[in-house]
């Protein structure tokens, strides 16, 4: 069976500040993986996605991951956080049975 | 291009009442899945469908549950004589059948049982 640990519940940070959002699987399949990011009162929009080739994977504002799968981890990085990226944050992974499992999300509070 | 399209956004029920909850996705999308949110618990998964079939309900509680993605129509959660505890922010998503597609989420239903 699969499984998200995402290891921090919030994470505060300030403006301007580096950050990293730990995320652990298991699985014992191939695995596909994604980052979400969740504003309040809304849904989830994809951040970012692991499917094949190049461990690391980058989004459009600036958010990175590397799939490093000896430690079966999909960590989210940005070198310099804004105040708008102040978000809950989830990991989620899926395999060949197809079905997405997310982990406990990380609240982002970024601090002015 | 419409999103996935979740209604109501807001759901109030008596304890004991039945709550449905509609989710039509994303044009093209043929899979469905439904997600329960509540506070500091994350994204709970509850039933996994395609059209007319349900692919995996590992995650449906056993009574007063039930879920259904017709030929026709908009997928439905259906939650009979509900209790406070049902009390939460339920979220469909879509994809599109090739495995790693993404899933694209709806803006949810909260529901909350008084």
């Amino acid at each position: 069976a699969q499984s998200v640990t995402q290891l921090d519940s919030q994470v505060p940070v300030f403006e301007e500040a580096p950050v990293e959002l730990r995320c652990n699987y298991s699985s014992s399949v191939s695995v596909y993986l994604f980052w979400y990011v969740q504003y309040p009162n809304q849904g989830l929009q994809l951040l970012l996605k692991y499917l094949s080739g190049s461990t690391l994977v980058e989004s459009i504002n600036g958010f990175e991951a590397e799939f490093n799968k000896s430690q079966t981890s999909f960590h989210l990085r940005k070198p310099s956080v804004h105040i708008s990226d102040t978000a809950e944050y989830f990991c989620a992974v899926s395999s060949q049975d197809d079905k997405i499992i997310f982990g406990k999300g990380t609240r982002l509070h970024i601090l002015p | 291009n419409a999103g996935v399209m979740q209604n109501p956004r807001h759901l109030v029920r008596r304890r004991g009442q039945e709550a449905r909850l509609r989710c039509s996705p994303m044009k093209g999308h043929s899979h469905v899945y439904w997600y329960r949110q509540l506070p500091e618990e994350g994204l709970k998964f509850m039933v996994y469908l395609q059209k007319e079939n349900i692919i995996d309900e590992s995650g449906m509680p056993k009574e007063r549950f039930s879920a259904e993605f017709p030929k026709e129509g908009p997928s439905i959660l259906r939650i009979q004589q509900v209790v406070r505890g049902d009390s939460a922010a339920y979220f469909c998503a879509s994809s599109l059948r090739d495995r790693g597609s993404e899933a694209f989420f709806g803006q949810g239903t909260r529901l909350t049982v008084v």
